[in-house]
């Protein structure tokens, strides 16, 4: 099983700031199968990227996504008051199989 | 619009089974490619997938679940169950159910439902 370990756990960042979030994965992940996730206190996750870089319909492109192989990233380059979330990187594997990471607190400082 | 809403019941008791329902609406699952997943999240942790039925009725399973998880459709009601059994204190989650678009080649789950609380308790 494929495990993808998000960094760092929290950031604190102030809006208007740009917020760079890592995930890492234990074996090679085709780009094609990595997405990322927003998830606010009582809400679904909701897709924001999915190929590694495309972004899902209606999100904004202060977000954007890269990276192959075991390292990707997300990144938002300028942080509005509604970013501040819980993120999650996600891959599918053969099978198939899925695996999410431990996420990331996105906080305001 | 897609929309999906999860039901099922709030509490359930130790040794019982879960039984769960996806209620879908604006896509149908009889579209080549289209799935639908369950996934589920404890209290302040993260995600876990759980199953997937696919348009073939093709099911898949959480390597660490799958004696316990069983998946079926009704594409005429626009209905995906999941049922698990023998439930433990542990497996107290908010539970999920997600579209797995066409197109996406099983790729990423968008949108997902509102979710569901579980709670395992005597």
């Amino acid at each position: 099983e494929i495990v993808l370990t998000q960094s760092p756990g929290t950031l604190s960042l102030s809006p208007g700031e740009r917020a760079t979030l890592s995930c890492r994965a234990s074996q090679s992940v085709s780009s094609s199968y990595l997405a990322w996730y927003q998830q606010k206190p009582g809400q679904a996750p909701r897709l924001l990227i999915y190929g590694a870089s495309s972004r899902a319909t209606g999100i904004p492109d202060r977000f954007s996504g890269s990276g192959s192989g075991t390292d990707f990233t997300l990144t938002i380059s300028r942080l509005e008051p509604e970013d501040f979330a819980v993120y999650y990187c996600q891959q599918y594997g053969s099978s198939p199989q899925y695996t999410f990471g431990q996420g990331t607190k996105l906080e305001i400082k | 619009q897609v929309t999906l809403r999860e039901s099922g019941p709030a509490l359930v008791k130790p040794t019982q089974t879960l039984t769960l329902t996806c209620t879908f609406s604006g896509f149908s699952l009889s579209t080549s490619g289209m799935c639908v997943s369950w996934i589920r999240q404890p209290p302040g942790k993260a995600l876990e997938w759980l199953a997937l039925i696919d348009w073939d009725d093709d099911k898949y399973y959480s390597t660490s679940l799958k004696t316990r998880l069983t998946i079926s459709k009704d594409t005429s009601k626009n209905q995906v169950v999941l049922t698990m059994t023998n439930m433990d204190p542990v497996d107290t989650a908010t539970y999920y159910c997600a579209r797995i678009p066409s197109g996406s080649y099983y790729g990423w789950f968008d949108p997902w439902g509102q979710g569901t609380l579980v709670t395992v308790s005597s």
